[in-house]
């Protein structure tokens, strides 16, 4: 989508940290997503986070958020290869917007 | 329970049919939404119903029309359907218009040969 920009691809090794990053350009959405979609699937939301806070944590998932800078990542810790799959960072700002989707390939 | 469901799972026509894809969503949602994603993976709304009303309606060619009987159901159809029409066409469905999660379907991967 225009108002979400993603990098396309991230190749990362089995149980070493993935980081994906996402820019908006201008967004009062209340809440901004991520999802994961697996081959052959829909998508499904990962997490979220509430555009007043700095970060979320959930688990192996981190969400952080630079309002200033309009700048979203998610960081997976201990990637695994169940976490092969494209992610979209999205806004729903009365348009459910995504960004590109970005490719993590875990490698062993 | 399959919150959103749409069907057929995969469609193959020919080029110059007409064509439609069910949508369902049993979450008691008020907001409906017709994605295309393409081969590089990218996805574009189309089309977004809130409360069977058109709200969303984006540069997509008059040959597709959605249709929505009611709340719970969003339906595409397709007229003389060209080779770039093959893509992978998900609904979707959120409980309000806006600042909510939404729930997809599996999606129906049209091809036309």
């Amino acid at each position: 989508g225009e108002d979400v920009e993603q990098s396309l691809f991230l190749s990362v090794r089995e149980g070493d940290s993935s980081v994906i990053n996402c820019t908006y350009t201008d967004s009062s959405s209340t809440y901004l997503y991520w999802y994961k979609q697996e081959p052959g699937a829909g998508l499904q939301l990962l997490t979220y986070i509430f555009s007043n806070m700095d970060m979320k944590q959930d688990q192996r998932l981190t969400v952080l958020l630079n309002k200033k800078d309009k700048h979203l990542s998610l960081r997976i810790a201990d990637t695994q290869t169940g976490d092969s799959a494209i992610y979209f960072c999205a806004e729903n700002d009365y348009k459910l917007s995504f960004g590109a989707g970005t490719t993590v390939t875990v490698r062993a | 329970d399959t919150a959103v469901s749409q069907t057929p799972k995969y469609l193959v026509t020919q080029m110059g049919n007409d064509k439609s894809i069910k949508c369902e969503q049993n979450l008691g949602h008020d907001t409906m939404y017709w994605y295309k994603q393409d081969s590089k993976k990218f996805l574009k709304i189309m089309f977004s119903y809130n409360n069977k009303e058109l709200i969303i309606n984006e540069t997509v060619p008059n040959r597709f029309s959605p249709k929505s009987p009611d709340k719970a159901h969003l339906n595409l159809h397709i007229n003389s359907l060209e080779l770039g029409d093959s893509a992978v066409y998900f609904c979707a469905s959120s409980l309000r218009r806006r600042d909510t999660e939404a729930f997809f379907g599996q999606g129906t991967r049209l091809t036309v040969v």
